[in-house]
């Protein structure tokens, strides 16, 4: 596709529910971030893959977040026993060269998850 | 934790009016860019400024860098409807790769 796409575009769960949350990067983008954004925030960094490879995680806030991209295209952020603290805008971002590389870093629509 | 804060929170102004936002950032940086969100659009880069670089200009945006002061300011001039959106600054990228926003401006732009 021309960008980045995310689904779904909302998300309502219920507190204790797991949620699967999918990015579909531009088309051969080596690197892939997750951003959290709360609202009336700006988006805060969660974790980076330079192609499969999960390099950086230290932004995930507990262990019930998960993230992969097996075949080095497609991730999933997936949410284990949501709480309402989890309620916020996911953003996915691809950028065409890997990490060390100066390059624009290009965002999907985002997930607004809402945990009730 | 959030790298930049931007000033003001909230710029309401007319059409053809230009509008300021500044940004002021905590440590050192390589570049600083200026991202810009909206409904309709998501997040969307604007422009990219280089720590060795006072000022940059694209299209109708310019953006100036003051390094010793940590700050930089985005000018967008003769405003217009579609500016409506929030204006976030964010460090790193490149060899830093991930990114640090600030809290962002929200720009209104009355017709």
């Amino acid at each position: 596709g021309a960008g980045v796409s995310q689904s779904p575009r909302y998300k309502v769960a219920k507190r204790g529910q797991d949620v699967a949350l999918r990015c579909d990067p531009i088309s051969g983008h080596v690197s892939l971030f997750w951003y959290q954004q709360a609202l009336g925030q700006g988006p805060e960094f969660l974790t980076y893959f330079q192609n499969e490879a999960q390099l950086d995680k230290s932004g995930l806030p507990s262990d019930r977040f998960f993230a992969e991209r097996p075949e080095g295209s497609v991730s999933t952020l997936k949410i284990q026993r949501t709480q309402q603290e989890d309620s916020a805008v996911y953003l996915c971002a691809s950028s065409q060269l890997g990490r060390g590389r100066r390059d624009t870093q290009y965002f999907g629509p985002g997930t607004r998850l809402t945990v009730l | 934790s959030q790298q930049g804060e931007e000033d003001p929170q909230a710029l309401s102004i007319q059409e053809g009016e230009n509008a300021t936002m500044n940004c002021s950032y905590k440590t050192s940086i390589n570049n600083l860019q200026w991202y810009r969100q909206n409904s309709g659009r998501g997040l969307v880069h604007l422009i990219l400024i280089r720590s060795n670089e006072r000022e940059k200009h694209s299209g109708r945006l310019r953006v100036t860098l003051d390094t010793s002061k940590k700050s930089s300011s985005l000018l967008i001039t003769a405003s217009r409807a579609a500016d409506t959106a929030s204006y976030f600054c964010a460090t790193g990228g490149g060899s830093n790769y991930k990114l640090t926003f600030g809290k962002g401006t929200l720009l209104t732009v009355n017709p």
